[in-house]
């Protein structure tokens, strides 16, 4: 079954405090990941996908494919960090997308 | 560049009721994705269109419907509405269905069944 499993439904950190988002996913093939983020008010967004290997924001995530892992990270959280991530995949970006349940990153000033 | 636009905003139904909600897709895009967000959950696809014709399916039964139009525009129909339909419903477009290309979400139709 494909699923993305996103154990964390809030995560709480001091502002300048490393952080770090957890994804699982299961899938019969190679998708493609993606890290999607809604800001307070906002429409929700992509922030980065892994074949891009970029890093937005100053988050990053590498794909585990050994452990089907696709953790978001940030050496040093800001306050306007603090927003609903969610953690998706699909067979190609174009196609249907498949989303965890969303974590809800909160920092504390 | 005009975003992703969905009418109405917000709106309320009682069960049994029929609901049409409407979606413009970004500039120069030809896919539109449908999804449903319930409370406290991640978006889960309903189906998608490129180029007017459903280009895959979610697990929603048939009284979840679509169209697009020739100017790439869809809409979602939903019959026989449940209060489990009470959900936000997004529209997400896409340039094209085959190649690696991000999807662009709208702001949402919150949608409340009675």
């Amino acid at each position: 079954a494909q699923r993305v499993t996103q154990p964390e439904k809030l995560l709480s950190v001091f502002k300048g405090a490393p952080v770090e988002l957890k994804c699982n996913y299961s899938y019969s093939g190679s998708p493609e990941l993606f890290w999607y983020v809604q800001y307070s008010r906002q429409r929700l967004q992509l922030l980065l996908r892994h074949i891009s290997r970029e890093s937005i924001k100053g988050f990053t995530a590498d794909l585990n494919k050994g452990e089907t892992s696709f953790h978001l990270k940030k050496p040093f959280a800001q306050e306007e960090d603090s927003a609903m991530y969610y953690c998706a995949l699909s067979k190609s970006s174009a196609s249907k997308i498949i989303f965890g349940s969303g974590t809800r990153l909160s920092i504390r000033p | 560049e005009t975003g992703v636009t969905q009418s109405p905003t917000h709106l309320i139904k009682t069960r049994g009721q029929q609901v049409t909600l409407r979606c413009s897709s970004q500039s120069g895009h030809n896919t539109v994705s449908w999804y449903q967000q319930a409370l406290g959950q991640g978006p889960q696809f309903i189906f998608q269109y490129y180029r007017e014709e459903e280009n895959g399916r979610g697990n929603f039964p048939p009284r979840f419907s679509g169209l697009q139009f020739p100017n790439y525009s869809s809409e979602l129909n939903v019959n026989a509405l449940e209060l489990d339909d009470s959900a936000l419903y997004l529209c997400a477009s896409s340039e094209d269905r085959a190649t690696s290309i991000e999807q662009f979400f709208g702001p949402g139709t919150r949608l409340t069944v009675l």
